[in-house]
């Protein structure tokens, strides 16, 4: 049964660090991961998506990388700001039959003060 | 391009009652799946649909609750006879194909 394990659960920075999320799943077999954010209340929006073919993605001051092998994945946020400010889950699919559904972790809730 | 649509965005229901949570995925997408957040805790998957089938509820409950993704209109997730241990976010995502999917902004239930 494939869990996802995300670390730390939540974390406090000054505005301006760089920092990284962590990402852990148990069964290697994956079809892709992908990392959210989601504000108090809100939605889910896709931040970026990793197939299990890929090492990383990238999107403006955020990249993601995915070792399949060894089960792991991390968030890389760059000069960060209060407006990233928010939970960041990252959940992944498996690679057997037909079915896209996600495995959620609990998510790290990341606080970046002014 | 509009988003996944979700509506309501609030429900209450008296225990008892029926909630009817409606979902509308992105243009040209046909894959649907409900996701459920209960207070404190992770997003859990509930039902995967295609217009017209039902390809994976093995997170749905077994009694009370039931999903359609009929060939018109939008997808549907239905509970009956709530109970106060249904009071959550209900998420709806759509793809297409298999890939990457798009997060509605939810419907929130409460059962009093």
């Amino acid at each position: 049964k494939q869990e996802v394990t995300q670390i730390p659960a939540a974390l406090s920075v000054p505005e301006g660090e760089n920092l990284v999320l962590n990402c852990s799943f148990t069964d290697s077999a994956i079809y892709n991961l992908q990392w959210f954010r989601q504000d108090p209340g809100k939605g889910l929006t896709s931040l970026l998506l990793i197939q299990s073919s890929q090492r990383e993605q990238t999107s403006g001051r955020l990249n993601a990388s995915l070792d399949k092998s060894s089960g792991r994945s991390t968030l890389y946020i760059a000069a960060s700001q209060p407006g990233d400010s928010a939970t960041y889950l990252c959940a992944v699919s498996k690679n057997s039959g037909n079915t896209g559904k996600l495995i959620f972790g609990q998510g790290t809730t990341l606080q970046v003060k002014p | 391009n509009a988003g996944v649509m979700q509506n309501p965005r609030h429900l209450v229901r008296r225990r008892g009652q029926e909630a009817r949570l409606r979902c509308s995925p992105m243009k040209g997408h046909s894959h649907v799946y409900w996701y459920r957040q209960l207070p404190e805790e992770g997003l859990k998957f509930m039902v995967y649909l295609q217009k017209e089938n039902i390809i994976d509820e093995s997170g749905m409950p077994k009694e009370r609750f039931s999903a359609e993704f009929p060939k018109e209109g939008p997808s549907i997730l239905r509970i009956q006879q709530v109970v106060r241990g249904d009071s959550a976010a209900y998420f709806c995502a759509s793809s297409l194909l298999s890939y990457e999917q798009y997060f509605g902004p939810g419907t929130r239930l409460t059962v009093t």
